[in-house]
């Protein structure tokens, strides 16, 4: 079956510019994240779905960054006023309830200038 | 703050040679560890996991070795091959939450 997707693969954005970045989890699975990995990095955790409510938050790193889930499906990751600190690749992943396996897609690399 | 360290940071080993990586964590709370495989370009994949309850898990030629008063963690893989050559991750997660706390990953490449 279709893995986890996320669109775009690559995105190229200015210092200061808003962005988002999609995720498709796995049809069915209800608990999706969203980690973020810098060059020669482990990904670093931000936020997780359970359904449609964040479970938790901690992760983001600021108020400039934002996710939503509105159907229980599809995510948005949202990055206000970009800083060239925020180039790192946006990891999303998702899991079945209950399971501990979180599947993760390829991944957007956004390159802020 | 949660850590996990992951030891070396990169690791070469010849053909059929055995490939050992190391994690140890602090906070007792953790109660399941994973490795994942990362291939340039592509998403981290889970490879094998293993909870505290045992000191072992072997999966074909990957073998975890988890130490719970060391509080270490450990990937051995056997008969290593060039398609093994990838990034490899170890995790771990507490009790009371799904997210994942990452080692800083381990490069390793397996010459013919």
């Amino acid at each position: 079956g279709a893995g986890v997707s996320q669109t775009p693969s690559n995105k190229v954005t200015e210092k200061g510019k808003y962005v988002e970045l999609r995720c498709d989890p796995i049809s069915g699975h209800t608990a999706l994240y969203w980690y973020r990995q810098s060059l020669g990095q482990g990904p670093e955790f931000l936020i997780y779905f359970q359904g449609t409510g964040a479970a938790d938050d901690s992760g983001l790193p600021n108020d400039r960054f934002f996710a939503v889930r509105p159907e229980g499906s599809v995510s948005t990751l949202k990055i206000q006023r970009t800083e060239r600190g925020d180039s790192a690749v946006y990891l999303c992943a998702s899991s079945r309830g209950g399971s501990e396996t979180q599947y993760f897609g390829p991944g957007t690399r956004l390159l802020v200038l | 703050q949660q850590q996990v360290k992951q030891s070396p940071q990169s690791l070469i080993v010849q053909k059929g040679g055995i490939s050992i990586i190391n994690c140890a964590y602090e906070n007792t709370a953790f109660d399941y560890f994973p490795w994942y495989q990362q291939f340039p370009g592509k998403g981290p994949a889970l490879l094998i996991a293993i909870r505290p309850d045992v000191s072992e898990k072997k999966e074909g030629r990957f073998t975890i070795s988890f130490n719970k008063s060391a509080k270490q963690f450990s990937l051995h893989i056997m008969d290593s091959q060039p398609g093994d050559s990838a990034t490899y991750f170890c995790a771990a997660r507490g009790y009371n939450t799904d997210k994942l706390i990452f080692g800083t990953g381990t490069r390793l490449q397996v010459f013919p």
